[in-house]
Order: C-alpha cells, then sequence, then structure tokens
C-alpha cells in the first residue's frame, strides 16, 4: 500500500526567506504522480504544484519549487521570498497513474512571520 | 463559471440522525469524490465516481452512501450520523480521461459536527 509522510507538523519562517516541506513517500509504481496542496485559513484546498514520476526535471511554478528525488521518494517543496500569504497548511499528495485515488500525507502547518 | 459548490457550509446533527451534503459542479468533469479531512490525519477518500452512474468505494465508506445519477451532481449521504463522522467534508473534481493525474478541484468545505 502507498503511504505518504509528512515529518514536520509545523514549521515558519521569517517573511522573504526561503523555506522547505518534507516529503516522503512509499510506493511499488513506476507511474504516479505527486502533487503539494495549500490549505489557508479559509479552508478552501489550493494546487499548487505537481510533478510527474517520469519526468527527472523539477517542476516550478513561481516561488514554489520541488526537489523530486524518485530514487530516494522524496519530495520536498520549496518556498522562496516567503510572503505573509504564505501561511497555511500544506498538503503532499501521490497518486498513481489512473487509480482515481490520492493517498494524502498529514500536513505541514506553515506560518510566515512579519 | 462557480467551479465545485458544496453546501451547506456548517451543519450540525444529532446522533442517529440523517442529512445528504450536496456537491454540484459546472465544468463537466467527468470524475467526482467525497473527502473527509480529521486533524492529523489528512485527507482520506470516501467514496468516488468516474462518471454517471458509476460510483466505487475509497479508503473510509462506512457509514456513506452516494449515487451518480447526473454529471454535475454527486451527494454524500449520512445514513446515521455518528460522533466519529465529526469532520471537515470536501468534494472534488477532475476533467475528462484525466483521472487523478492532473489535479483536483476542490469546494470550500463542510464542516460536519455531530453530537
Amino acid at each position: 500500500a502507498q503511504t505518504v509522510t509528512q515529518s514536520q507538523p509545523e514549521m515558519s519562517v521569517q517573511e522573504a526567506e526561503t523555506v522547505t516541506l518534507s516529503c516522503t513517500y512509499d510506493t511499488s509504481e513506476s507511474n504516479y504522480y505527486l502533487f503539494w496542496y495549500k490549505q489557508p485559513p479559509s479552508r478552501q484546498m489550493i494546487l499548487v504544484i505537481r510533478q510527474e514520476a517520469y519526468k527527472q526535471q523539477n517542476a516550478t511554478e513561481n516561488r514554489f519549487s520541488v526537489n523530486f528525488q524518485k530514487a530516494a521518494k522524496s519530495f520536498s517543496l520549496k518556498i522562496s521570498d516567503s510572503q505573509l500569504g504564505d501561511t497555511a497548511m500544506y498538503f503532499c499528495a501521490f497518486t498513481s497513474s489512473g487509480t482515481y485515488k490520492y493517498i494524502f500525507g498529514t500536513g505541514t502547518r506553515l506560518k510566515v512571520l512579519a | 463559471n462557480a467551479g465545485v459548490t458544496q453546501t451547506p457550509k456548517f451543519q450540525v446533527l444529532k446522533t442517529g440522525q440523517s442529512m445528504t451534503l450536496q456537491c454540484a459542479q459546472d465544468m463537466n468533469h467527468e470524475y467526482m469524490s467525497w473527502y473527509r479531512q480529521d486533524p492529523g490525519m489528512g485527507l482520506r477518500l470516501i467514496h468516488y465516481s468516474v462518471g454517471a452512474g458509476i460510483t466505487d468505494q475509497g479508503e473510509v465508506p462506512n457509514g456513506y452512501n452516494v449515487s451518480r445519477s447526473t454529471t454535475e451532481d454527486f451527494p454524500l449521504r449520512l445514513l446515521s450520523a455518528a460522533p466519529s463522522q465529526t469532520s471537515v467534508y470536501f468534494c472534488a473534481s477532475s476533467p475528462p480521461g484525466t483521472g487523478s493525474n492532473y489535479g483536483y478541484t476542490f469546494g470550500s468545505g463542510t464542516r460536519l459536527t455531530v453530537v
């Protein structure tokens, strides 16, 4: 069975600094996708970034980038130039291609300090 | 374009009561699903549907029923509410042919409290 582990329940970062959120996963599948979702206090789940397992290149979306280490089964999220609006819960998620099912991690609560 | 709409946003039920959480999307998405979010446990899949008339169970289906009579709607029914069903419920959808590969569009959630 697939599992997703986020080992940092809470983190904080100063505004304008860089922070990295960790995520590890376990799977025997070869074709899968990984995601980071942001959940601000409004409760809305927002897709931040997506990585295809067969692509070696790390995904980037503006200030958000990932470090995807397939052999180590690691998928960390780096937030550069942190902003107060980045304060949220961040969830790492895994899906095998074509399965329609996500496995979510337990989340990391990030607080950006002014 | 409203996206995924969930109603109600908040609900308090008494143990044993039944209710239906509504979910509607106007994006012609084939795939719809229900997740529950509990503290320290992330989101867990309850039921999902890959199209009208087709539903299947997820990780935690007990105590919940679903049906999919139209592409747009995917209601979640609690048959006899229990305190263990106190949670935040999310409906999510994704476009035809993509399954879960490209990420979901989520509704804003329903906070349900069972007393």
